[in-house]
């Protein structure tokens, strides 16, 4: 059971390139998340699915853009790279309901020059 | 509004030292609360959680205890050891289970 596994562990963009972080589960989990932390800033969410085929926008959408075609994958695309990007990028699942908490990646570093 | 509200850091105790990490919430009706640990270079680890009021969490030494009245679910562990160095961060989600809400984390670091 490998859990939630993020794909790449480093990466380096140059302004303007575009890329996808992967990101896939093997826990049969309805919600999926993708999240960036940056210094003092805790956690900022993304974009979040309840299900494949349903994406939402979450606190920080813009620049970024996921799909769900899967209940395994989420993708995390960022369209045109900015220096403002860089951080570190975790993806999360879950069970649907309220008693039930996320199960983090490892984390995707991203740097963006 | 839906918030979770924890303690500024860092903190920095001694081996052996008592530790409570404050954690409080604004929600309406009564949310599952949880504790994530997070160790350089890692993930979040979800490190305890309760589902309802009066609940006592606890794993690996560390216990929190839902308390309605005072809307909290306080961090503590009797005596922390070098390998508890990490940020911790209180989270809740929302009665429907839709939203999760972290607060900003607050780092601990042991010394010997």
């Amino acid at each position: 059971n490998a859990g939630v596994t993020q794909t790449p562990k480093f990466q380096v963009l140059k302004t303007g390139q575009s890329m996808t972080l992967q990101c896939a589960q093997d826990m049969n989990h309805e919600y999926m998340s993708w999240y960036r932390q940056d210094p003092g800033m805790g956690l900022r969410l993304i974009h979040y699915s309840v299900g494949a085929g349903i994406t939402d926008q979450g606190e920080v959408p813009n620049g970024y853009n996921v799909s769900r075609s899967t209940t395994e994958d989420f993708p995390l695309r960022l369209l045109s790279a900015a220096p403002s990007q860089t951080s570190v990028y975790f993806c999360a699942s879950r069970r649907h309901g309220p008693s039930y908490g996320y199960t983090f990646g490892s984390g995707t570093r991203l740097t963006v020059v | 509004g839906n918030s979770v509200t924890q303690m500024e850091g860092p903190v920095t105790l001694s081996e052996e030292a008592f530790l409570t990490i404050n954690c409080t919430y604004t929600a309406t009706g009564y949310p599952s609360l949880f504790w994530y640990v997070q160790y350089p270079g890692e993930g979040l680890q979800l490190l305890l959680k309760a589902t309802k009021a009066d609940d006592k969490g606890s794993n690996k030494g560390f216990e929190a205890t839902y308390r309605k009245e005072t809307t909290s679910f306080h961090l503590e562990k009797g005596s922390v050891q070098v390998s508890d160095s990490a940020v911790y961060f209180c989270a809740r989600v929302t009665n429907t289970g839709n939203q999760f809400y972290f607060g900003t984390g607050t780092s601990l670091t042991v010394i010997p």
